[in-house]
């Protein structure tokens, strides 16, 4: 069965610095991947995703996120955080399956004004 | 577009009692629907998916049961809650294989 990993827990960084959050899955098949925000109080919200092609994928709010598949990694990414990106973010993958959507258990982040 | 409906916000209830949580969804036909749980620093468990009416997969045993009776309706049931059975619940649908899930606003349970 597919699985995702987030390896951080919590990320804190000050307005203006550079992203990036880690994602990896187990699936060696083709992959469907997606990031996911949910800001406090809000309910979750897709950010971005990847079905094939270009494996640089931009979504909204100046995220973007790069498909690697010899390491299995869906790292997201922004140039440049503010404050109103504290949020937890969630990597998820259906990984093979229809209708299995598997998440991982979150990055939590925090900028600092 | 699809909106999801979930209700109540939040929940409290006494170890022993029965659960129904209700989503709905609208603007769309045939979706697909799951119930996950959500739980401080472990992310969203898949509890269960639905492919169609009266088709049910269960992803984790437990004390909870899904049904679909109408084809934009889940409902999610317990009929003796746990302590353990605290935690946000959220409802979500897709809409065809392989793609993204959109999320109703959650239920927060809490068993006392």
């Amino acid at each position: 069965a597919q699985s995702v990993s987030q390896h951080n827990h919590h990320v804190i960084l000050s307005e203006a610095a550079s992203l990036e959050l880690g994602c990896n899955y187990s699936y060696g098949g083709t992959v469907n991947l997606f990031w996911y925000v949910q800001y406090p109080g809000q309910h979750l919200q897709l950010l971005l995703k990847y079905f094939s092609g270009d494996p640089l994928v931009k979504g909204i709010k100046g995220f973007e996120a790069e498909f690697i598949k010899s390491k299995f990694s869906f790292n997201l990414r922004k140039p440049s955080v503010q404050w109103s990106d504290t949020a937890e973010y969630f990597c998820a993958t259906y990984g093979g399956s229809n209708y299995k959507l598997t998440f991982g258990k979150g990055t939590l982040l925090t900028v600092n004004p | 577009s699809q909106t999801i409906h979930q209700w109540p916000a939040t929940l409290v209830q006494p170890v022993g009692s029965p659960l129904s949580l209700e989503c709905t969804v609208e603007g769309t036909s045939n979706p697909n629907l799951y119930w996950y749980r959500q739980a401080a620093g472990r992310g969203l468990q898949l509890l269960f998916y639905s492919v169609g009416i009266g088709q049910i997969s269960s992803e984790v045993p437990q004390n909870l049961s899904a049904s679909r009776p109408q084809d934009r309706q889940f409902i999610l049931s317990s009929k003796k809650l746990l302590l353990s059975d605290s935690g946000f619940y959220l409802c979500a649908c897709s809409l065809g294989r392989y793609t993204e899930a959109f999320f109703g606003q959650g239920t927060r349970l809490t068993v006392v």
